[in-house]
């Protein structure tokens, strides 16, 4: 098992462009997570998806949309970027998406924007 | 609103002594916490759940405190290694719904042989 998985792994975008950020998981969970993490900020929650076909904002939603395309697959777009959404992005899945449940995390990608 | 404080200096050990790392959380009563450990350039994978009414949890060398009265977890960790080195954060489930949580910033440990 992968568990869950992330591209690309390192952009640098100027501001402006748009770029969409894959994430697809093989453990069968119903639950997805996107978090941005920043230095000093803890990683905060930008949209979740609870099951297939369903989708919520988080702490920080402005500026992203958020495609569950299947019950493996959660893409995070960024239309037209800006510095300030330079961060590290991870996303996340869980079994049923109850805060109580582990939380698996992907690998991370790195975002620059100029 | 929540608000969860994990001491952003990075806590500095030798090897073989007892880390202990602090989660302060405020304005909310979480029946539950957990503890997720993140190395360099890695997703945080996660360590242990405690519950409000379990008090102490313990998993080989670590072990979580949950004080409901002061508002705190303490996460420690006996007999240090230098492979313990790494971010350590807490997360607290969302006031307002069951299915999210919130992350602390993190404490980073170093651990020196």
């Amino acid at each position: 098992n992968a568990g869950v998985t992330q591209t690309p792994k390192f952009q640098v975008l100027k501001t402006g462009q748009s770029m969409t950020l894959q994430c697809a998981q093989d453990m069968n969970h119903n639950s997805m997570y996107w978090y941005r993490q920043d230095p000093g900020m803890g990683l905060r929650l930008i949209y979740y998806s609870a099951s297939e076909g369903t989708t919520d904002k988080g702490e920080v939603p402005n500026g992203y949309n958020v495609s569950r395309l299947n019950k493996r697959e959660f893409s995070l777009r960024l239309e037209s970027a800006a510095p300030s959404q330079t961060s590290v992005y991870f996303c996340a899945s869980s079994e049923t998406g109850r805060s109580w449940e582990t939380q698996y995390f992907g690998p991370g990608t790195r975002l620059l924007v100029l | 609103s929540q608000k969860i404080e994990q001491n952003s200096e990075a806590l500095n050990i030798q090897e073989g002594k007892t880390a202990t790392l602090t989660c302060n959380y405020t304005n909310y009563s979480p029946a539950y916490l957990q503890w997720y450990r993140q190395d360099p350039g890695r997703g945080p994978v996660f360590l242990l759940l405690i519950r409000e009414n379990e008090k102490e949890k313990r998993k080989e060398r670590l072990k979580v405190t949950f004080d409901t009265t002061l508002k705190q977890s303490l996460f420690h960790i006996t007999a240090s290694q230098p492979a313990d080195s790494a971010t350590y954060l807490c997360a607290l489930p969302f006031s307002g719904g069951y299915n999210k949580l919130i992350f602390g910033a993190g404490t980073r440990l170093a651990v020196h042989p």
